[in-house]
């Protein structure tokens, strides 16, 4: 069974960094599309970033430069480090990974989020 | 990038009524449109894929149509348990996009 918890999230004050963790089980985070996708509080989904089964990745604008997403082949783990964190990072941040009966970049499996506040 | 325009942004409807929203792109995006489910507090389900696919276990009055810049999701009879966000997601092009949602409820 295909599972992602993430792990990371909190209050942090406005230009400090964290480190969201997305652990993967059920299949190999290295073989799929794994994705960032974040919702402000009342808003609707954003998509931050992604990485493919190739190592490719991409970022969205309002992020790049800013937050890097990456894996551990070893641990079977999604991260997103976030750096120079803004006000309007606030979020909850979900990964999630690619449905394979699809051409590409869609999800059909979700974690349950993990809410970034960033405040002073 | 390209825009995902969805509407209406909010509808109710009664149970056993028949739901359709749009989604339209500002580009062809040939069938590379999602659309998924949100309830409150709640992560995003995949309901239909490539325009549309029912995602397995999804039940069937859900249904998605279109290509290039326009789609159209139905729901064939509404149930309670439907009511939530719904959103398309296009990934035709990096970055990949999500309209901004429509909002369904009962009447």
């Amino acid at each position: 069974e295909v599972q992602l918890v993430e792990s990371g999230g909190g209050l942090i004050q406005p230009g400090g960094s964290l480190r969201l963790s997305c652990a993967a089980s059920g299949f190999t985070v290295s073989s799929s599309y794994m994705t960032w996708v974040r919702q402000a509080p009342g808003k609707g989904l954003e998509w931050v970033s992604v990485i493919y089964a190739g190592g490719t990745t991409f970022h969205a604008e309002s992020v790049q430069g800013r937050f890097i997403i990456s894996r551990d082949n070893s641990k079977n783990t999604l991260y997103l480090q976030m750096n120079s964190l803004r006000a309007e990072d606030t979020a909850v941040y979900y990964c999630a990974k690619d449905q394979t009966s699809c051409g590409g970049d869609c999800y059909g499996f979700w974690g349950q989020g993990t809410l970034v506040t960033v405040s002073s | 990038d390209i825009q995902m325009t969805q509407s209406p942004s909010s509808l109710s409807a009664s149970v056993g009524d028949r739901v359709t929203f749009t989604c339209q792109a500002s580009q062809d995006i040939n069938n590379y449109l999602n659309w998924y489910q949100q309830k409150p507090g709640k992560a995003p389900k995949l309901l239909i894929y490539d325009a549309s696919n029912l995602e397995t276990g999804v039940p069937s009055r859900f249904s998605g149509s279109g290509s290039g810049t326009d789609f159209t999701f139905t729901i064939s009879s509404l149930q309670p348990e439907d009511i939530a966000t719904y959103y398309c997601q296009q990934y035709e092009n990096v970055p990949i996009t999500f309209g901004q949602g429509t909002r369904l409820d009962i009447k």
